[in-house]
């Protein structure tokens, strides 16, 4: 089936930087790619819908100038955290429109982020 | 606005037990429902997909019903092992191709 994956896995990085995480669809292109974002013991929240070659919609609430997207060929998006803070430590999943049945989707196995 | 609720949070279980999480919604204009397991720290493995036109869905000892009509979704295991220990997710998308809505999900402990 259907693969997404997200690069790093795991990343540490200290308050101040920039942190870049990777989404790629493996064997299916895909022009819309979800980015969520979890804390712990919570559910998924979407933070912004990324599509191919123009700008992401971003869910209210979620700084557009910080979290910047970019989907620059049908199989990658990345998603970069500017200027990271401890309380943007979370745990980023990617998923992608895809599969046999309508509406399914394929998910990332996710990246989690610690800022300290 | 689309709200998704999962009723328990959390749930202990002795091995053997058949046991049923609830998923309720407050839009019954869907697409379809996702049931997901999340192990600790992992990502997100896709258990049953109903579409907004059928009832429910089977596979092995998980079944998943859908009432659009009172807004609500239950996943049944049988049997339950402690393998089955994880965090369980209910999921849906309003239109084809949209995001999913998830609820904060179950967490579901079984003891041997």
């Amino acid at each position: 089936g259907a693969v997404v994956s997200q690069h790093p896995s795991w990343v540490i990085c200290k308050s101040g930087t920039s942190v870049k995480i990777e989404c790629r669809s493996l064997d299916f292109q895909a022009t819309t790619m979800f980015w969520y974002r979890q804390f712990p013991k919570q559910s998924l929240m979407l933070m912004a819908t990324s599509n191919e070659g123009s700008k992401a919609t971003y869910e209210q609430g979620v700084e557009k100038d910080k979290f910047l997207i970019n989907h620059a060929s049908l199989t990658l998006s990345t998603l970069t955290v500017t200027s990271a803070h401890p309380e943007d430590s979370s745990f980023y999943i990617c998923s992608a429109p895809g599969g046999t049945q309508p509406g399914e989707q394929y998910f990332g196995p996710g990246t989690r982020l610690t800022v300290t | 606005k689309q709200e998704v609720t999962q009723i328990p949070a959390a749930l202990s279980v002795p091995e053997g037990e058949n046991l049923v999480l609830n998923c309720s919604f407050t839009d019954s204009a869907i697409y379809n429902l996702q049931w997901f397991r999340q192990d600790p720290g992992k990502g997100l493995t896709s258990l049953l997909l109903i579409q907004s036109s059928q009832r429910e869905q089977t596979s092995g000892r998980l079944n998943a019903s859908l009432d659009k009509s009172s807004g609500r979704s239950t996943l049944y295991i049988a049997a339950s092992q402690p393998g089955d220990s994880a965090t369980y997710l209910c999921a849906l998308n309003n239109q084809a191709g949209t995001a999913l809505i998830f609820g904060k999900g179950t967490t579901l402990s079984v003891s041997s």
